[in-house]
């Protein structure tokens, strides 16, 4: 078992513009969490995907958006880049309703420059 | 106010030696209690995991919650080397999900345990 995976591994991308980041969830779980985590903070809760819709969403703008997919797997876009945005991208994958821990990825590194 | 603040540290400990680390918590609603270690670079993986108010013990590491007071602690015994990572609490107001309820999480103290 894989685990959670997550790509690309790094990504370098100039302020304005886009970016897609990537997860497919540990084997047999179903929904698909994202937070981000800026250098020396603990990570924060952008939004959450439960059969293929958004269920939760955490205090972040429009310009971030996602997508889940039939197989699970999961997509984050982050709109019109800031500086602010540089950070480590991390996805946990969980099964709803079943006694078991949220998992997470090695993450995405993204700068901003 | 954060609703979860923890000391970042750093803390820097001789093997061996028992490390404390602690959170504490403004939201009463939260119910479930974790915390994580990150190694430099990857992604967090689960330490403990605790419902409520109590104690529990795994190996080197107990978990204590204390609800009244909205302070939970991570304690590690005859720490080493290999424990050196940050260190992350998270909760939630639900449980039981499947790893699909939200997390709040602190800050993370950095832990170096020196040989």
């Amino acid at each position: 078992d894989a685990g959670v995976t997550q790509s690309p591994t790094h990504l370098i991308k100039t302020r304005g513009q886009q970016v897609t980041l990537r997860c497919s969830p540990k084997s047999g779980h179903d929904t698909v969490s994202w937070y981000q985590q800026a250098l020396g903070q603990g990570p924060q809760f952008i939004f959450q995907y439960y059969e293929e819709e958004e269920r939760q969403r955490g205090n972040f703008p429009d310009r971030f958006s996602g997508h889940q997919f039939p197989n699970y797997s999961s997509e984050l876009n982050v709109n019109a880049l800031l500086l602010g945005d540089s950070a480590l991208y991390l996805c946990a994958s969980g099964a709803d309703h079943e006694n078991t821990e949220a998992f997470f990825g090695q993450g995405t590194r993204l700068t901003v420059v | 106010q954060k609703e979860v603040e923890q000391d970042p540290g750093p803390l820097s400990v001789p093997e061996g030696a028992i490390v404390s680390l602690n959170c504490t918590y403004s939201n009463s609603a939260f119910q479930y209690f974790m915390w994580y270690r990150q190694y430099s670079r990857k992604g967090p993986e689960l330490l403990m995991y605790t419902y409520s108010s109590g104690n529990k013990e795994d190996g080197r590491f107990t978990a204590q919650v204390d609800k009244s007071s909205k302070y939970i602690s991570l304690f590690i015994r005859d720490s080493q080397p290999s424990d050196s990572a940050t260190y992350l609490c998270a909760m939630s107001p639900v449980g039981g999900q499947g790893g699909s309820e939200k997390l709040v999480f602190g800050k993370g103290t950095k832990l170096t345990v020196n040989p």
